[in-house]
């Protein structure tokens, strides 16, 4: 059974920092890209970074790079997401999404969907 | 914010058709890149509907279809149905902002 776990989420106040977790089974992680995703309270869904299945290649969108670092994990099956200098526009339900290839984004294949996707874990950045 | 628009809700009744606009522009659906549909119940993992312009994934029924035509692409739910009720969102990826871009989000309501 195809399953992705996220977990990490919390209330941080701004400029802290914030680690999440994509736990996965049921495929052969290695041979995927890996994305994260958010939905802002009240807001739609957004993109935020892909890696690829290399755990080398990395793409993010503009308004979190220099932040966030997106990482993986192949020996654990595990995808990252590490967050810093949180800011309160960061406040959203965080995904982790497979790419239906192993290459996906700006300099490999636009065209990958995102077809399996984890439930999603909280993060609440306040003071 | 987001730079593929669709209608902020779509309402039908059961047994009826519905179709969402998903309209963009010269650097995403009209640059040629596939568009490809989710469906979206708050709460759950959001669940890919449409890949590829128009092909379905194993087990969704075929009154799911999906179109692509210029700078906007479409999804038409056939036989509407209570569960069809749900948030529906189009993707693609933009070649200026180098991103993958999703659709602003229509909410479908069975009547």
């Amino acid at each position: 059974q195809v399953q992705l776990v996220e977990s990490g989420g919390g209330v941080v106040q701004p400029g802290r920092s914030l680690r999440l977790s994509c736990a996965v089974s049921g495929f052969t992680f290695r041979t995927y890209g890996m994305h994260w995703v958010r939905q802002a309270p009240g807001k739609g869904l957004e993109w935020v970074a892909v890696v690829w299945y290399d755990e080398i290649n990395k793409f993010y969108r503009e308004s979190v790079q220099g932040r966030f670092t997106i990482s993986r994990d192949n020996s654990k099956n595990t995808l990252y997401l590490q967050m810093n200098s949180l800011r309160v526009e960061d406040t959203a339900v965080y995904y982790c999404a497979r790419g239906e290839g192993p290459t996906p984004g700006p300099t490999g294949n636009t065209d990958d969907a995102f077809d399996i996707w984890g439930q999603g874990t909280m993060v609440t950045v306040s003071s | 914010q987001s730079v593929l628009t669709q209608p902020p809700s779509v309402s039908g009744a059961p047994g009826q058709s519905i179709t969402i606009s998903c309209t963009g522009s010269s650097s995403n659906i009209g640059a040629g890149y596939d568009v490809h549909w989710y469906h979206h119940l708050p709460g759950t993992a959001p669940k890919l509907l449409i890949y590829g312009n128009n092909n379905r994934p194993s087990g969704v029924p075929d009154r799911f279809s999906g179109s692509k035509s210029g700078t906007s692409a479409s999804l038409a739910i056939t036989g509407l149905q209570a569960e069809d009720e749900a948030d529906y969102y189009c993707q693609s990826y933009d070649s200026s902002l180098r991103a993958y871009v999703f659709g602003t989000g229509t909410k479908v309501t069975v009547l």
